[in-house]
């Protein structure tokens, strides 16, 4: 079973500082989701990445998907205390197509005014 | 309605009670999806159906078991409850059962069985 570990767990940062958080296996992503979860909601899908060396950009967010497609990483410039959450990483159980995933435990952010 | 809805928001239940988490979305998605989330172990998926009248077992399907009669209502079935699914549950439902599909979340129901 594929298993996916993200770092860091805890990261508390000031506002307008940047910051790295990180998604990896041991096994090839088929395709690789991020969701941000506000405390008390359900996640939000923040991007999909499938191709290896793909990059996304959504406003402050850079996402990357590793050559190999064995690691992805989310980069945020200029944190906002708006940006607090959980940060989540979900991948298709057992490297296939349909939408029964598996997440990281995920990487919880707080960022300070 | 828009979205995904659940109910009950928070229940607090005896072990060895049967329990029935409500699971309706308005949005017309063929899939469906049932996950807990506990501290330190992330979310985990605990039953699925990709269309109406399917249902496939997820990660953690032991001691669950789940409906899905029509489009819309994805209902998940506690038959006798023990402590160690205290959790809070969330629902979640895509367009079509793909990994490049978004999935919409509902708010969660926090169960605590005693």
């Amino acid at each position: 079973t594929q298993l996916l570990e993200q770092s860091p767990q805890f990261l508390s940062i000031q506002e307008g500082e940047n910051l790295t958080v990180y998604c990896n296996s041991s096994s090839v992503f088929s395709s690789l989701q991020w969701y941000r979860q506000e405390p008390g909601e359900g996640p939000v899908l923040l991007v999909t990445v499938v191709t290896g060396g793909e990059v996304k950009k959504l406003k402050r967010l850079t996402f990357q998907f590793g050559d190999a497609r064995k690691d992805s990483s989310l980069h945020i410039t200029a944190a906002q205390p708006g940006d607090t959450g959980l940060y989540l990483c979900a991948t298709p159980r057992n490297g296939g197509s349909q939408g029964n995933l598996i997440f990281g435990k995920g990487t919880k952010l707080s960022v300070k005014p | 309605i828009a979205g995904i809805t659940q109910a009950p928001t928070s229940q607090i239940l005896a072990a060895g009670r049967r329990m029935t988490l409500r699971c309706t979305q308005d949005m017309r998605h063929n899939a469906m999806y049932w996950y807990r989330q506990d501290l330190g172990l992330g979310l985990r998926l605990i039953h699925y159906s990709n269309t109406a009248g399917t249902t496939g077992k997820g990660e953690v399907p032991d001691g669950y078991s789940v409906s899905r009669a029509n489009t819309d209502d994805f209902p998940l079935t506690l038959a006798s409850a023990v402590p160690s699914q205290t959790s809070v549950y969330f629902c979640a439902s895509s367009e079509v059962a793909s990994a490049m599909e978004e999935q919409f979340f509902g708010p969660g129901t926090r169960l605590t069985v005693l």
